[in-house]
């Protein structure tokens, strides 16, 4: 299995411009997540969708950010319009969630680098 | 209070040396462990799952403290290899989510 994929690694635009993160989980997975990670909020969790569906986006910063899973194996997380502040490395992660397990191992994908200037 | 809070460090340690981490967290109704590692630039990978009577893989020894709340990294005969950063991530009972603290950086040297 190639792991999870994102598109693209890295990506600079300017501010007002909208920009598509793009996540390919592993085949079989069933939960999606998105995070994002600066120097000083460390990993937050944006949104989390199982089975396709989004089941937790409160940490959705604002309207700003939208996020899709049309099917199991794609998901999109859109900023529009980006704002400086928005600059960050997001990452997607899949998982096998099974009901009542205690264990919930995230796979990572490589990232997207976002810079807003 | 910060769900899970780990000292952000950096350890600086030679190599061969012991080093520990602590990492502490708020929620009581929390019910899994876990160490992640991070490479520079690079994504998180799981180290190892943490257990309550304590667990060992090679030269890494995890120990959970539920009474106390905390969670301990023990790396022995450290490697330049092991520079990196150490994720203490949680799991709530009822949640399928985890929380993930800062990190905690170390550095070993030649």
């Amino acid at each position: 299995d190639a792991g999870v994929i994102q598109s693209p690694r890295h990506e600079v635009t300017e501010m007002g411009q909208e920009v598509t993160l793009r996540c390919k989980p592993i085949s079989g997975h069933n939960s999606l997540f998105w995070y994002r990670q600066t120097m000083m909020r460390g990993l937050e969790l944006l949104i989390y969708f199982n089975n396709n569906v989004p089941i937790d986006d409160s940490g959705m910063p604002e309207d700003r950010f939208s996020a899709k899973m049309p099917n199991a194996s794609f998901s999109t997380l859109k900023i529009q319009p980006s704002e400086p502040r928005d600059s960050a490395v997001y990452f997607c992660a899949s998982s096998l969630t099974r009901a009542n397990s205690r264990a919930n191992v995230l796979t990572f994908g490589a990232g997207s680098r976002l810079t807003v200037l | 209070r910060k769900e899970v809070e780990q000292d952000p460090g950096p350890f600086n340690v030679p190599e061969g040396a012991t080093v520990a981490f602590n990492c502490t967290y708020s929620n009581s109704a929390s019910q899994s462990f876990f160490w992640y590692r991070q490479d520079c630039r690079k994504e998180p990978k799981l180290l190892m799952s943490v257990y309550s009577s304590g667990n060992e893989d090679g030269r890494f020894t995890a120990q959970l403290n539920r009474a106390s709340q905390y969670i301990s990294l023990l790396i022995r005969d450290s490697k330049l290899s092991d520079s990196a950063t150490y994720l203490c991530v949680v799991k709530v009972a009822g949640y399928s989510t985890l929380t993930f603290g800062k990190g905690t950086m170390l550095l070993v040297s030649p």
